[in-house]
């Protein structure tokens, strides 16, 4: 069966610092990887998402870049945090087709800048 | 703009009656409509799904009743229950784009018992 994980589970950084947040899939091979940002109480807006190693496509600039290092993996980062980075920050992934294709969220990680 | 839009935003029932979940969008090019319940703290989990070949789509006390014509879509609970209790989310992706998806702001559903 695959999993989902995110790591880490919640973050307090200070407005200015760096930021990496992580995403594996274990048990699916080559997946569709997706980055999405949920503000508290507000919808789901999807950031990037990669079909494959090495490609990411950009959905919304939020001053945040993601990276595919691996297959399972998916990196999303930035150099400096804005007050207006703090949310939930989730990755999903489907598989790669383009079918209908659901989408399956991991467990998020939630972001407080101060 | 808001490409999925979703009413009520907020809604409360009781127990045993059926709740009823409004979506609508305008782009012509949307051909897969997911929706997700999110438990508060909780990432979203798919509930049902339909696509443009179907006006309809049941599993088990929830439906969603599709109109085309109108870009209207609805989300039917039966006998609504305590753990109903979330927000759902009506999303839409656009034709040709792999599983991009776009989401509607959501609607906080509380069932009273």
């Amino acid at each position: 069966a695959q999993t989902i994980h995110q790591w880490p589970v919640a973050e307090i950084k200070a407005v200015g610092s760096p930021l990496s947040l992580g995403c594996t899939i274990k048990g699916k091979s080559s997946p569709n990887l997706y980055w999405y940002w949920q503000a508290t109480g507000g919808t789901l807006q999807q950031l990037f998402y990669s079909i494959t190693v090495g490609q990411v496509e950009s959905v919304v600039q939020l001053n945040l870049s993601a990276s595919r290092p691996k297959d399972d993996q998916f990196i999303l980062s930035t150099e400096k945090l804005l007050l207006s980075h703090s949310g939930f920050y989730l990755c999903a992934w489907s598989l790669r087709d383009w079918g209908f294709a659901e989408q399956f969220f991991g467990p998020g990680t939630r972001l407080t800048v101060l | 703009q808001q490409q999925v839009r979703q009413s009520p935003q907020s809604l409360t029932v009781w127990e045993g009656e059926t709740t009823i979940l409004n979506c609508s969008y305008e782009d012509s090019t949307f051909d897969y409509f997911p929706w997700y319940r999110q438990f508060p703290g909780k990432s979203p989990a798919l509930l049902i799904a339909i696509s443009l070949v179907s006006n309809k789509k049941e599993d088990g006390r929830f439906t969603i009743f599709f109109n085309k014509r109108e870009k209207k879509l609805s989300l039917h609970i039966t006998d609504s229950q305590p753990g109903d209790s979330a927000t759902y989310f009506c999303a839409a992706r656009q034709q040709g784009t792999g599983s991009k998806l776009s989401f509607g702001k959501g609607a906080k559903l509380t069932v009273s018992p």
